[in-house]
Formats: structure tokens, C-alpha cells, sequence
């Protein structure tokens, strides 16, 4: 158990619509990073909060949102879903700085499913 | 700029035998390099880390890597695959930790099988 839980584990929507996915690090991180994974791009970094501020943009579509709580808990929101939104999304913590290896933990992940 | 390339996309090997999972690197500048293994319907878990410490790195389940600076590589070996070794695994360099970000490169994956 790496001590990121993430909600919920599958969901299943259809096209256009809005789902929230959320996640809660492992106490004490400060750093939230979301991936998306799916059959054809691999694993694609999409966000990083630190401590409640955007740190950091990877391949992240303008259909697609996050934020980071003062309780550090992040939520990673979905609109206007297309089939292509389909895939396994992670969420990762890591701890704050000076104590960090570059090391993430990882969730289990939300298996989203666009039909 | 770094980058990461695992340079075989499947693995397959017999239960008993060694498993070797190659990975080069580019970077410019000392890196830390990482290993993540997943198991189907599951998340990633880091096997082991490199982070110019010891260049052979023994991480969990046997496994271990070696960093060579000289081949720019970071290959993951194991002496005797075991039926649950079947997963997917990344090979992964990080850019280092700046103002609150810690960049990671991730390589594409190889899928290990191990057949009995």
C-alpha cells in the first residue's frame, strides 16, 4: 500500500459528459502529480500541485482541470468527455524537497470508461 | 533535454531463468534514474532508485540495476524469474527537484511475461 488513495476506481460515463476524480496523498506530501495512461500514448504526465499551487503542465487538455485543497487532497476534473478520454488515470505524491529522491507513489488509479 | 528508452516493448522468459530489461538514458548532467514495475490493475511501484551512490542498485524482489555512465545505461536484471516478475516495467529519469517540482521522464514500458 503506497498510502496515495485514490476515488473512485472505475467509472463508467458517456460522451459529454463531467466526472471528478480525487486524490489523497500520503501524509505529509506536499506534491500531487496526475498521469493519464491509455493503450496508445503510455503513461502521459498531465499535472503537478505543490502545496495548493500549480508547480507544473504536461499534456493536459483544456477540457481538463485540477486543483489541490488546503487539506492537500486533489481532485483532477474531466468535461465534455470523448471516447478518447477513456484510460487509467493515476495520481502520485512525493514528499516536500529537501527529503526528496525523486521518488513518486503511486495510487491505484481511476479506470475511466467513455462509452 | 533528458529522454528515456527502453529498448525492447515485450520480454518474455522461462521461470528460473535470467530476466534483463534494458534501458538507456540521455541526460546532461548527472542524473537519478529509477526503475517502477506494474502489475496489471494496479499501480506503479518503484523497484529500485539510482542517485550517484553506489552505481549497482539492489531493489526489492531480487531485482537490480546498474548504472553505466560510459553506455549511458541503466539495464534491470534479475537471476531467476518467478511467475509473479510478469508485469509491466518502467525505467525512469528524473530532471531533478526545482521549486517544488519534480520532473520525471518515463519510458514507454516493457512488458515482462514469464511462462512456466
Amino acid at each position: 500500500d503506497s498510502g496515495v488513495t485514490q476515488t473512485p476506481k472505475h467509472l463508467i460515463t458517456a460522451t459529454g459528459q463531467r466526472v471528478t476524480l480525487r486524490c489523497s496523498p500520503r501524509s505529509g506530501d506536499l506534491s500531487v502529480y496526475w498521469y493519464q495512461q491509455s493503450l496508445d500514448q503510455g503513461l502521459q504526465f498531465l499535472i503537478q500541485y505543490y502545496n495548493g499551487e500549480e508547480r507544473a503542465k504536461g499534456n493536459i487538455l483544456e477540457r481538463f482541470s485540477a486543483q489541490q485543497f488546503p487539506d492537500l487532497h486533489s481532485e483532477l476534473n474531466l468535461s465534455s468527455l470523448e471516447l478518447g478520454d477513456s484510460a487509467l488515470y493515476f495520481c502520485a505524491s512525493s514528499a516536500p524537497g529537501q527529503r526528496s529522491t525523486g521518488e513518486l507513489f503511486f495510487g491505484e488509479g481511476s479506470r475511466l470508461t467513455v462509452l | 533535454a533528458q529522454s528515456v528508452t527502453q529498448l525492447d516493448s515485450h520480454v518474455s522468459v522461462s521461470e528460473g531463468t535470467p530476466v534483463l530489461l534494458r534501458c538507456n538514458y540521455s541526460s546532461s548532467y548527472s542524473p537519478s534514474l529509477f526503475w517502477y514495475v506494474q502489475h496489471p490493475n494496479k499501480g506503479l511501484q518503484l523497484l529500485l532508485k539510482y542517485t550517484s551512490a553506489a552505481t549497482l542498485v539492489k531493489g526489492i524482489n531480487g531485482f537490480e540495476a546498474e548504472f553505466k555512465k560510459s553506455e549511458t545505461s541503466f539495464h534491470l536484471t534479475k537471476p531467476s524469474a518467478h511467475m509473479s516478475d510478469a508485469a509491466e516495467y518502467f525505467c525512469v529519469v528524473s530532471q531533478g527537484f526545482s521549486g517544488g517540482y519534480n520532473k520525471l521522464i518515463f519510458g514507454a514500458g516493457t512488458r515482462l511475461a514469464v511462462h512456466p
